[in-house]
């Protein structure tokens, strides 16, 4: 089955850049997303068809989805971006999840 | 603004069937495709089935000899059923809606209904 591979944690000071990976075979060739999910709320669309923004969410949060990897970068990273992200994208009609990435700004 | 809104039993004995459904408001539930998808306590993410406005349904391969997804475009609402319930089935469930597969993504999401299995 298909499988979707993200980092458990990563870590970004305050205004820097924070990078979150997503591993998957040949995951270029599908359109890959992100959702932000904070503690005790339901997940939000960041990006979505690799690299689109939905009304709403800032500038900071850009997309790439190239080769295995597909990359959520946020630019300028603020306290309230901490939360959790995962990855999605679609295998023979179902839908996969990656297991998730706690960002943490220090 | 689209709206849906989960609503369960909150509490569900072992081997029973689990029953939710998912009202939507603000929109019509006779376009798009609309999703299952739960969280166990301090996990992640795990999609469970979908059904189309025209009836087409697709399951996770590890529930689908369990589950069943409906649609009732005159209430507005889906449901899902998951029979033979575990402890492993405790979970946050939420429904999302969606456009269309390959390629399509969740861009609106119910607030969660936690369902706890235990005698």
């Amino acid at each position: 089955s298909y499988e979707l591979t993200q980092p458990p944690s990563v870590s970004v000071s305050p205004g820097q850049t924070a990078k979150i990976s997503c591993s998957g075979d040949n995951l270029g060739d599908k359109y890959a997303c992100w959702y932000q999910q904070k503690p005790g709320q339901s997940p939000v669309l960041v990006i979505h068809q690799d690299s689109k923004r939905p009304s709403g969410i800032p500038e900071r949060f850009s997309g790439s989805n190239s080769g295995n990897t597909a990359t959520l970068t946020i630019s300028g990273t603020q306290g309230m971006d901490e939360a959790d992200y995962y990855c999605q994208a679609w295998d023979s009609s179902t839908v996969i999840f990656g297991g998730g990435t706690k960002l943490t700004v220090l | 603004q689209v709206q849906l809104q989960e609503s369960g039993p909150g509490l569900v004995k072992p081997s029973e069937t689990l029953s939710l459904t998912c009202t939507v408001s603000g929109g019509s539930i006779s376009s798009y495709y609309w999703s299952w998808i739960r969280q166990p306590p301090g996990k992640g993410l795990e999609w469970i089935a979908y059904i189309s406005y025209s009836g087409t349904t697709n399951y996770h391969p590890s529930l689908k000899s369990r589950v069943t997804i409906s649609l009732d475009t005159s209430k507005n609402h889906f449901s899902l059923k998951l029979r033979s319930v575990t402890a492993a089935d405790t979970a946050v469930y939420y429904c999302a809606r969606h456009r269309g597969v390959l390629g399509g993504y969740f861009d609106y999401w119910g607030q969660g209904t936690l369902i706890t299995v235990s005698s």
